[in-house]
């Protein structure tokens, strides 16, 4: 089965709502990042984590270590935030920081 | 700061062609990798490099080749196009093999 779990798989919101993406890892992971990808299809760095909370403006996103998952929590949400988003995770036991992605949630606005 | 720059955007190839993709990256950071993104789906890593003239096989290594000629650059070949592997090809770097990851803008590749 998949390793790194994205849910939902496709999100649409209408601007100004709040919302919450979310990553189940099935093993132990020691750092996650949150990626951005938008239409044009460049990945956009988002959070780097260790285990913990980071916030950026809007964003704000939490990797729970203990119990295998990572969240990421849109604020307000604004027409520049659809794209696709990515989580990533250095699963055990792969060597060096090979990252596992899982398949994405597809975030569109209704404007 | 720093940039990650892939030539070509575009790839067209015929099938059984051996087809070139380009990363170049003046971070200087250690550690290059590519990726394979297939059509709505998420990224596979293909080859990674720690250093210059490392090479270490990801999880879809079968059927490239890849080449760290110097520390800025890695390059990936795909030995014989086949029309399945279509796909968009990102290239990354970190600062080492535990870092956080940055992209390249990425190769579509086009088989006909």
């Amino acid at each position: 089965g998949d390793q790194v779990k994205q849910s939902p798989s496709a999100l649409s919101l209408q601007e100004g709502t709040n919302s919450a993406l979310r990553c189940n890892f099935s093993i132990a992971t020691t750092t996650v990042q949150w990626f951005l990808q938008n239409p044009r299809g460049s990945l956009m760095n988002l959070f780097y984590l260790v285990p913990g909370t980071k916030e950026n403006g809007r964003l704000k996103s939490t990797f729970n270590s203990k119990e295998s998952y990572s969240t990421l929590h849109i604020r307000d949400a604004q027409l520049e935030d659809s794209g696709t988003y990515f989580c990533a995770a250095d699963l055990p036991g792969t060597g060096s920081n090979r990252l596992t992605f899982g398949k994405g949630t597809k975030f569109s606005l209704i404007p | 700061g720093g940039i990650i720059t892939q030539t070509p955007k575009f790839l067209i190839g015929q099938e059984g062609q051996k087809l070139t993709l380009k990363c170049q990256q003046n971070f200087n950071h250690d550690t290059m990798y590519w990726y394979r993104q297939d059509s709505g789906k998420g990224l596979r890593l293909i080859y990674y490099s720690i250093t210059e003239n490392d090479l270490q096989k990801g999880d879809l290594s079968e059927g490239y080749d890849a080449s760290r000629e110097k520390k800025s650059s890695f390059s990936l070949t795909v030995t014989s196009a086949q029309k399945n592997e279509m796909a968009v090809f990102l290239c990354a770097s970190s600062i080492n093999n535990y870092a956080e990851q940055f992209f390249g803008p990425g190769t579509r590749l086009t088989v006909l």
